[in-house]
């Protein structure tokens, strides 16, 4: 079975300052995907960056990185530059590579991130 | 540009009633997913469907059923509401089945 698990339910950075939230992950399966997604007060569900299990570089979007270090099972998602709109929920999700549902995505409880001025 | 909706945005409904909510893709995607949000939970996924007369269950599906009669729609019906099933509940849809999804804005369902 696959798990997600996030360790900081919430976080504080300053503006301007980059940010580091944890994802670790558990899964028997050789090809898997990550993905992160920011959840906003305002509800809905936004998409933010992809790491697939067989890809050579980190994944990178504008201020998003992804930092996959594949032997530790983590996919920690860095934040450059902090804004103010950046305060949200953040969460990380896996999905398999083999039929059933294993190819569906299991997200982790999520870290609340709040920017500071 | 193509979206993908959801309706009602808030429902209060009554335990023993039968609820449907509705989820309508532009995208033309074949893959579409309901999912549930509480509290220390994140999203838990309900039901998915690959294609058209294609459903599956997914982690937290009794209680609840969809049907794919096209690739726009998936409605979610609770066949008798309960008050464990109050939560805000969200529809997603990708290309691929392994492409990022993309969310609705969601469904607020408070069962009294």
């Amino acid at each position: 079975a696959q798990k997600i698990t996030q360790t900081q339910p919430g976080m504080f950075v300053q503006e301007k300052e980059a940010v580091t939230l944890d994802c670790t992950y558990d899964t028997s399966d050789p090809s898997y995907g990550l993905f992160w997604y920011k959840q906003p007060s305002s509800g809905e569900m936004i998409f933010l960056i992809y790491q697939g299990s067989y890809d050579q570089q980190n994944a990178t979007e504008g201020r998003y990185s992804l930092n996959f270090q594949k032997a530790r099972k983590s996919a920690n998602l860095v934040i450059s530059a902090s804004q103010l709109g950046d305060s949200a929920m953040y969460f990380c999700a896996m999905r398999g590579g083999l039929s059933g549902s294993a190819r569906q995505l299991t997200f982790g409880s999520g870290t609340q991130l709040t920017v500071l001025p | 540009d193509a979206e993908i909706t959801q309706s009602p945005r808030h429902k209060i409904t009554e335990t023993g009633r039968q609820v449907t909510l509705a989820c309508h893709q532009t995208w033309n995607h074949n893959n579409m997913f309901w999912y549930r949000q509480d509290l220390g939970h994140g999203l838990r996924l309900i039901h998915y469907s690959y294609g058209v007369q294609d459903t599956n269950k997914g982690e937290v599906s009794d209680g609840y059923s969809v049907s794919r009669s096209n690739t726009e729609d998936l409605p979610l019906t609770l066949e008798s509401a309960a008050s464990s099933q109050t939560s805000v509940y969200f529809c997603a849809s990708s290309e691929r089945w392994n492409n990022e999804q993309f969310f609705g804005p969601g469904t607020r369902l408070t069962v009294l």
